[in-house]
């Protein structure tokens, strides 16, 4: 399956930990990245190869992985986490870049 | 600094052809794969197209090829988009993106570096 799929929406209370999941077959044989975006701006790298962060983004984000899902986890979410965040991967069939359909994370 | 700075977005009637361009700076642009990713009004991003760092590699989304055609001109650091029979559906802010590398390696499936967009809007 060439499809990476992920939850709408998805809320968090301020300075509380979530999740974001990312599904799809081809994560059993390629990492994920995730990507965070607020209105109006370009994507920003939060997590590469699975678990990695590049440099300048905060210690609260991090990536794990477990078969066929990956997963972007938010510890101590602030107000400025509030944003869209979206996963890819290589679809396994056609060695193209896939995204998910994004998840809009809500801070309460 | 990276830095991708694309141009070339227009309101373009059904049917229409437009070129974008991705200007490269701040790395060896002939050693990287560049891509174009878009996002409709609304809606997620979306993967276009990628060529490899000599131009001898591409590849399409399904939704575009045949109407698409992706270069590039190392001496002058920009990579195209050559976009032809556009359709509603291709209305879209359209990006460019580099991997992302580390001193010791290159990640091709994560963009680390992204431009600010040009928005393509197909309408008559």
């Amino acid at each position: 399956s060439s499809e990476l799929t992920q939850d709408p929406a998805v809320s968090v209370a301020l300075g509380q930990t979530v999740r974001i999941t990312c599904q799809g077959d081809s994560l059993r044989s390629y990492s994920a990245s995730w990507y965070q975006q607020k209105p109006g701006q370009a994507p920003v790298l939060v997590i590469y190869a699975e678990n990695n962060r590049p440099s300048g983004i905060p210690d609260r984000f991090s990536g794990s992985s477990s078969g066929n899902t990956a997963s972007l986890t938010i510890t101590g979410a602030r107000a400025e986490d509030e944003a869209d965040y979206y996963c890819n991967s290589r679809d396994s069939s056609t060695n193209h870049v896939v995204f998910g359909g994004g998840t809009k994370l809500t801070v309460l | 600094e990276v830095q991708l700075v694309e141009s070339g977005g227009d309101l373009v009637q059904p049917g229409g052809s437009l070129r974008l361009s991705c200007a490269a700076s701040g790395f060896t642009f002939s050693n990287y794969a560049m891509h174009w990713v878009r996002q409709a009004p609304g809606k997620g991003l979306e993967y276009v197209s990628a060529i490899s760092s000599n131009g001898g590699s591409k590849n399409y989304a399904n939704s575009v090829k045949g109407r698409f055609t992706i270069s590039r001109d190392n001496s002058k650091n920009t990579v195209f988009l050559q976009m032809g029979s556009l359709r509603a559906e291709d209305m879209a802010v359209y990006y460019c993106a580099r991997e992302y590398c580390t001193v010791n390696n290159c990640y091709p499936m994560a963009f680390g570096y992204w431009g600010q967009g040009t928005l393509v809007t197909v309408s008559s």
